[in-house]
This record gives C-alpha cells, sequence and structure tokens, in this order.
C-alpha cells in the first residue's frame, strides 16, 4: 500500500490557460473520488469512477472540468480556461468498492494558483 | 439537499482536557456518519465511522456515537494531547461523502 499519490503538490497558472493534474489511486482500488477544497472549508465532491466509467459529477464541475480515468487505474482532471475562481485544493481518494461505507484513502492534493 | 454543520474553530485547549467537537446533519434516508481527521502537512485519514443509528464509533481514545433522534455525530475524546492537534471533519453518505466545513482543534502543553 503506497497510498494514493497526486501530481503535482503545487500548480500556478495564468488565468484562461488549461492545467491538467493526475491522480494515481491504491493498487485495485476499484473507486476514485475527486474533490475540491478552499481555504477554511471542506472538501467539495466533484466526480467519482468505478473502475473506468465515471457514475456521478457534481454541478460544480461546469463544461470547463472534465476528468477520465481510461483504463480504470490512473485519473486525470482537467481544467480549461482557468479562472481564478478555480483557485483551491484539489484532492483524490480511492477506495476498494467493496463496501457502501468504506473508508477512503486520500492523497495529499494539488494546491491551484489561478493569477 | 444533504448537508453536514460542524461548530466552528478554532478550538484550543489544553492537554489532559475534555474535548467535544459538534456535528449535525441533514439527510435522506439513512446515511453513514464518519470523522476524518488532517493533521499538519498530511492528507485526510479517516478517524472513525458509524454506520447505523446508535453505532458508536471509536478509535485512538476518540469516540462519537450516531443519534438518529438529534441528527448527530458529536466527537468526544476524554484527554487530548499536543499530538491530537489537527483539523477534524464530520461526513456523512457511502462512497461518495458529504463533508462539514471543518474544526481546527489547538492542544496545548
Amino acid at each position: 500500500d503506497t497510498g494514493v499519490s497526486q501530481d503535482p503538490r503545487h500548480k500556478i497558472t495564468k488565468r484562461g490557460q488549461n492545467v491538467t493534474f493526475r491522480c494515481d489511486p491504491i493498487s485495485e482500488h476499484n473507486r476514485l473520488y475527486w474533490y475540491r477544497q478552499t481555504l477554511g472549508q471542506g472538501p467539495e465532491f466533484l466526480t467519482y469512477f468505478q473502475n473506468e466509467a465515471q457514475l456521478e459529477k457534481s454541478r460544480l464541475l461546469s463544461d470547463r472540468f472534465s476528468a477520465e480515468r481510461p483504463k480504470g487505474s490512473f485519473s486525470t482532471l482537467e481544467i480549461q480556461r482557468t479562472e481564478q475562481g478555480d483557485s483551491a485544493m484539489y484532492l483524490c481518494a480511492s477506495s476498494p468498492g467493496s463496501e457502501r461505507s468504506e473508508k477512503l484513502f486520500f492523497g495529499s492534493g494539488t494546491q491551484l494558483s489561478v493569477l | 439537499g444533504d448537508s453536514v454543520t460542524q461548530m466552528e474553530g478554532p478550538v484550543t485547549l489544553s492537554e489532559e482536557a475534555f474535548l467535544t467537537i459538534n456535528c449535525t446533519y441533514t439527510a435522506t434516508g439513512y446515511p453513514s456518519l464518519f470523522w476524518y481527521v488532517q493533521y499538519p502537512g498530511e492528507g485526510l485519514q479517516l478517524l472513525l465511522k458509524a454506520t447505523k443509528a446508535d453505532d458508536k464509533g471509536s478509535n485512538k481514545g476518540f469516540e462519537a456515537t450516531y443519534r438518529k433522534e438529534t441528527t448527530s455525530f458529536h466527537l468526544e475524546k476524554g484527554s487530548v494531547q499536543v499530538s491530537d492537534s489537527a483539523v477534524y471533519f464530520c461526513a456523512l453518505g457511502g462512497g461518495k461523502l458529504i463533508f462539514g466545513q471543518g474544526t481546527e482543534l489547538s492542544v496545548k502543553p
């Protein structure tokens, strides 16, 4: 169990640029989640995958956001035409996918700053 | 929609003091309830959970009881340590989680 890893740890970009984040879940975890966290707030759900299928997307996920998990392993989250309001910590989590109330394993996150 | 409300922080306590962090929720159905903790510089990790009414979750001296009648899941610890300093998040759901805003706890020696 090497944990959930996210890359990069920090990303600074200019408004209007595209950014992509990567998440590597724990090996053999079927479920993968993306959350967004702003300062002083709890994580907000964005989307989740069961294997390679994206099963739910939050209304927070505008058309500028897209997530993929092409082979059911790692996942990418892309934000197009970034806005200052996109500045936040983007968290990835994974879980085995065998129980309804199972523990989520979180990565350390990618901190995005949009200038 | 479903939501979680936590007491506001920061909470500052002396070592060995009693801790309570309040958490109430609004939900349809019977969700599972969780406490996650985020230590400085680390990712969120599960502290404890309860999956049905009257269940008590416990871990590392922390406890919380799923109270359906008061829609609450308050976190308690009898004697806090400096190493308990962290941000605590109450959450509900199953798989996809809905989090409260977090409560920062600072324990002084």
